[in-house]
């Protein structure tokens, strides 16, 4: 079975500063995606990212990119010149659609980052 | 482009009451899940629909809940009778049912039961 797990429950960082967010999953399939959401106190869940797992780059969206290690099974979120804006909650998760059609679309547990001013 | 759509925002109710939260998700858009969310639990995925069909109802915690999707554009989720414990937000997402097409979440429904 697929799982999903964020090991850091919290951070924090300084304004203006870089941080990583860790996630790994567990998998036996060869093509999937993965996804990193945002939920900042409004509550809206938002698509920050997204990673095919047959693609060896590394996505980026602005301020934000991904380091993809497949063998390792890990997808890291990193926020490059964090912004007050940044405070959320952040969801790693991951996709597969199966032959049979089953689908499957698992969260972690979520990261509470705070960005300090 | 108009996002999915949930209603109420905010509910307040007294335990016992019948609660129907609705969705309607993105045009176009041929899938639809629920969600809810607390704190103890994190994100739970109640039920989802591909082409108005229930997929798989296992995260649906009791027969108290109910979800039904009568067209492509509206979904509810119903609670008869509702308890504290219900207490949560309920998110509905929708998506294609292809791989590697993200789900859009609307902004859920808080729930509170007394």
């Amino acid at each position: 079975a697929q799982t999903v797990t964020q090991s850091q429950p919290e951070m924090s960082v300084q304004e203006a500063e870089t941080v990583t967010l860790s996630c790994t999953y567990d998998t036996s399939e060869s093509n999937y995606y993965l996804f990193w959401y945002k939920q900042p106190p409004s509550r809206q869940m938002i698509l920050v990212i997204r990673q095919e797992a047959y693609k060896q780059q590394n996505a980026t969206e602005n301020r934000f990119s991904v380091n993809f290690q497949k063998a390792a099974k890990s997808f890291s979120l990193k926020i490059s010149d964090s912004q007050l804006g940044d405070t959320a909650m952040y969801f790693c998760a991951f996709m597969k659609l199966g032959i049979s059609g089953t689908y499957k679309y698992i969260f972690g547990t979520g990261t509470r980052l705070k960005v300090l001013a | 482009d108009a996002g999915v759509i949930q209603s109420p925002r905010h509910e307040v109710t007294e335990m016992g009451q019948e609660v129907t939260l609705r969705c309607k998700p993105i045009s176009g858009h041929n899938s639809l899940f629920w969600y809810r969310q607390t704190m103890m639990r994190g994100l739970e995925l109640l039920i989802y629909f591909n082409n108005n069909v229930p997929i798989d109802d296992s995260g649906m915690p009791e027969d108290r809940f109910s979800a039904k999707m009568p067209n492509a554009s509206f979904s509810t989720l119903k609670i008869q009778p509702s308890e504290p414990r219900d207490s949560a937000v309920y998110f509905c997402a929708s998506s294609l049912w292809r791989l590697g097409q993200p789900q859009h979440f609307g902004d859920g429904t808080r729930l509170s039961i007394l």
